[in-house]
This record gives structure tokens, C-alpha cells and sequence, in this order.
């Protein structure tokens, strides 16, 4: 079963305005985080936001901002005044405490046109 | 600063020969974790070292391995190359391991290695 769902494999929006990426996850245990991150096509990963399963708050960091649901298993992201450089791979992500390692694992990502 | 570095950024090789991958971790760190991303698809977790030691293993055959150095550089190996294991394979680097999960993990730009 997939741990991560992103259901949006492209998505096309006008400069300046918002954009919601989805995402739902999947996993029984009670500690976990949820990460997005951004991937240009020279090919790093770079973390934008992070929300963990026990914050009360939903995350933000300056234009991102991270919709999470937890009884839903939903933590989107939304993207504010979007800019041209936002075009890009955006994966959901998740680590979870029961894990003996670092590992993350990552959605299908989504692929987020931004046109002028 | 230095981020993570990984070489080289693009390989060529046939079937059935052996590749070498190399990281670079960001100085002060000392996890480091090897990803495999093919096109179209989110990272798949390959390895996890800290601290000279295997960590964590992803579902990848024997045909992958990878070591750590006393100076926090890894190495991940792949023998007998098909060509299904074309991909851009990404290492990631931590502070610290596991705790607390919203430990980011830094990428660097990923090596493009193509099977012929």
C-alpha cells in the first residue's frame, strides 16, 4: 500500500495566485512528521516546510503554509502569491518514529507549472 | 558553506559493469543516506550510515552496497548493472539521526547514471 499519495501528477496555475497540492498519508504510528519538498530540474531536493504529527498548529514558513488533517491523514501544501520560480517537482514526504533509520518516504510528486 | 557534494553528476555505463558513487557529506555532519530516483517517481530509500555503521537498508538487492569513511564521506557501490537501475541517485546528509523527526536532511544535486 502507499505510504504517501499525491493524486496530482501536473498542475498548471497563473502567476500571483495560490495553489493546494495534495497529499494523504498512511500509517499507524502515532509519531511521525510530514516534510514537502521542492525539486528543480538540477535535481536537489530542498526541504520547504515540515509538520509533525503531534504540532497543534499547522506549519507555515513565509509563503508556504501546510493544511494538515490528521483524523483526514491529509497534509497539503499551499503555495501563496505563486511565482514563476516556483515551477517545479514538489513531493510529499513523511518519517515515521518507529523506524530504526533516518528514512523518508517520499510521494510521486507533483509536477507545478507556473504560467506568466 | 559547502552543501552535500556528489560525484560525478552524470554516468554512462553497460550492463553488467560495476559503478562507484560518491558523497560528500555537509562538514559537521555524520548520517548520511543514499536515495534512488527513477524517472517519473519519488526517491526510494537505499542506505542510511551514521557514524560509520549501516543504519537502515531499503528493499534493494545484494547488488547494492555502500560505506562510510572515518571522515563521514560514503561510497555507494552497484555491481552487475541492469538496466533498470537508471537513475538519479541522490545522498542526503543529517546533523544527527532520528531524533528529533523533524531532523532535515540536506540533499545534494544527485548523480545521473544511465544503464546502456
Amino acid at each position: 500500500a502507499q505510504k504517501i499519495t499525491q493524486t496530482q501528477p501536473g498542475m498548471f496555475v497563473q502567476e500571483k495566485e495560490a495553489v493546494t497540492l495534495d497529499c494523504t498519508y498512511d500509517t499507524s504510528d502515532p509519531s511521525y512528521g510530514l516534510f514537502w519538498y521542492k525539486q528543480p530540474s538540477s535535481g536537489e531536493m530542498i526541504f520547504l516546510i515540515y509538520q509533525g504529527s503531534y504540532d497543534q498548529q499547522n506549519a507555515t514558513e513565509g509563503r508556504y503554509s501546510l493544511n494538515f488533517q490528521k483524523a483526514r491523514k491529509s497534509a497539503n501544501l499551499v503555495i501563496s502569491a505563486s511565482q514563476l520560480g516556483d515551477s517545479a517537482m514538489y513531493f510529499c514526504a513523511m518519517r515515521e518514529a518507529v523506524n530504526r533509520d533516518d528514512k523518508i518516504i517520499f510521494g510521486k510528486g507533483t509536477r507545478l507549472h507556473i504560467l506568466p | 558553506d559547502a552543501g552535500v557534494t556528489q560525484s560525478p553528476t552524470h554516468l554512462i555505463k553497460t550492463r553488467g559493469q560495476h559503478v562507484t558513487l560518491r558523497c560528500s557529506p555537509i562538514s559537521g555532519h555524520k548520517s548520511v543516506s543514499w536515495y534512488q530516483q527513477v524517472l517519473g517517481q519519488g526517491p526510494q530509500f537505499i542506505f542510511q550510515y551514521y557514524e560509520k555503521e549501516e543504519r537502515g537498508r531499503g528493499n534493494f538487492p545484494d547488488r547494492f552496497s555502500a560505506r562510510q569513511f572515518p571522515n563521514y564521506s560514503s561510497e555507494l557501490n552497484v555491481n552487475a548493472l541492469l538496466l533498470g537501475d537508471s537513475a538519479l541517485y541522490l545522498c542526503a546528509s543529517s546533523a544527527q539521526m532520528r531524533r528529533p523527526l523533524n531532523t532535515e536532511a540536506f540533499f545534494g544535486q544527485g548523480t545521473r547514471l544511465t544503464v546502456v
